[in-house]
């Protein structure tokens, strides 16, 4: 079956740099697209970014452009994303996603905490 | 980016109750529309996709309706194990953008 496994958040200050990671299984990984969504504490759901299956093309939320970027190795069946001077309002739980008529699988999150 | 204008954002009903909740597209997004369930300290979950087709596993009582910029979700008989937040997202063109999410609460 599908897995998908975040890891990496921690507790940063702000300004500081951190890197996500999600792990798939159960399906051939280089073949889909992938998406990380956010939610920070009590709110809503915020799309972040996605990444096609080769590579070749990434969109990005206007909140994380600039800062943020997603990248794959499909060696190691491996989703990241890399979070650069993260700001306090980046707290939140990341999720990892696997999208086919819609974002059809997804993960349990990791919680990042930018605080000071 | 497009804005997703979903309403109400919280409702209160019973079980067995009819719930109607709405999303509205700031332009035409065709039928590039999912709905997604969330309960809390959990992942969201996709209940439907491209507007109106359940997901496999998904009761029949959650059904889809629209296009264009209108979308209906609908509960016929709400059940307890439905008690959650519910969010429309768009996925015509990146980027994806959310609903602001209706909690469902029990009357």
């Amino acid at each position: 079956q599908v897995q998908l496994v975040e890891a990496g958040g921690d507790v940063v200050q702000p300004g500081r740099s951190l890197r996500l990671s999600c792990t798939a299984s159960g399906f051939t990984f280089s073949a889909f697209a992938m998406h990380w969504v956010r939610q920070a504490p009590g709110q809503g759901l915020e799309w972040l970014a996605m990444i096609l299956y080769d590579g070749s093309n990434r969109f990005y939320a206007d909140s994380i452009k600039g800062r943020f970027t997603i990248s794959r190795d499909d060696s190691k069946n491996t989703l990241y994303l890399q979070m650069n001077n993260l700001r306090l309002e980046d707290t939140a739980v990341y999720y990892c996603a696997r999208p086919k008529l819609g974002l059809e699988n997804w993960g349990q999150g990791t919680l990042v905490s930018v605080s000071s | 980016a497009i804005q997703m204008t979903q309403s109400p954002s919280s409702l209160s009903a019973s079980v067995g109750d009819r719930v109607t909740i709405t999303c509205r597209a700031s332009q035409d997004i065709r039928d590039d529309l999912g709905w997604y369930q969330q309960k809390p300290g959990n992942a969201p979950k996709l209940l439907i996709s491209a507007a109106s087709r359940l997901q496999g596993g998904v009761p029949s009582r959650f059904s889809g309706s629209g296009s264009g910029t209108d979308f209906t979700l609908t509960i016929s008989s709400l059940q307890p194990e439905d008690f959650a937040t519910y969010y429309c997202l768009q996925d015509y063109n990146y980027p994806w953008t959310f609903g602001q999410g209706t909690k469902v609460e029990i009357k």
